[in-house]
């Protein structure tokens, strides 16, 4: 069965510090995957997707199908990153999208 | 332009009543989504639109549980003889055309309050 597992429900790092956000996933398919964000009383939305190799606002994230993860990576956490964080999968030849429970992400002045 | 916008944002209701949440996606969005997020957990897919069709309702929870989208735009989720278990938030987004790499942008969602 597809699953994504996020084993962090919270993440609390000091800014400046580095953060990592995990993410496995079990799909035998080839993978779609989706990082989302919810910021403070504002809507879910994405925040970068592995297919566009992109860097949003610092963050990066590398597809590892050897160890079937998505982990979400910044070098340098800013407090505007203080968020709720979910992975997202998107199946092959499907519609559904299966999320991740998300990290809550508290970065420390 | 305008997002999707979902109605009511709130919703307090009594066991056994039956409920409609509303979505309005972004105009010219074929493509349509209805998620549930119960406390704690992550968003949960209910179904999905393409146009006025539903080829994947494999998500809905129960036959309590439909919904229907008109002139591919507005979609209403009705939720039958409310039980408990059913507070949650419910959360619509809508995408383009539907593909893999589509961005689902999504509505600010409806809480249902079963009492």
């Amino acid at each position: 069965a597809q699953r994504v597992t996020q084993p962090e429900k919270l993440l609390s790092v000091f800014k400046g510090a580095p953060v990592e956000l995990k993410c496995n996933y079990s799909y035998s398919g080839s993978p779609e995957l989706f990082w989302y964000v919810q910021y403070s009383r504002q809507r879910l939305q994405l925040l970068l997707r592995h297919i566009s190799r992109e860097s949003i606002k610092g963050f990066t994230a590398d597809l590892n199908k050897g160890e079937t993860s998505f982990h979400l990576k910044k070098p340098f956490a800013q407090e505007e990153d203080s968020a709720m964080y979910y992975c997202a999968l998107r199946i092959t030849g499907g519609f559904k999208t299966i999320f991740g429970a998300g990290t809550r992400l508290f970065v420390k002045a | 332009g305008a997002g999707v916008s979902q109605s009511p944002s709130n919703k307090v209701t009594e066991k056994g009543k039956d409920v409609e949440l509303r979505c309005d996606p972004i105009s010219g969005h074929t493509a349509l989504y209805w998620y549930r997020q119960s406390l704690g957990q992550g968003l949960e897919f209910l179904i999905y639109f393409q146009g006025n069709s539903a080829p994947d309702k494999s998500g809905l929870p129960s036959d309590r549980f439909s919904a229907e989208r008109t002139g591919g735009s507005v979609s209403t989720l009705t939720i039958q003889r409310t039980q408990q278990e059913d507070s949650a938030v419910y959360l619509c987004a809508s995408s383009r055309s539907g593909g893999r790499t589509d961005t689902q942008y999504f509505g600010p969602g409806t809480r249902l309050t079963v009492l």
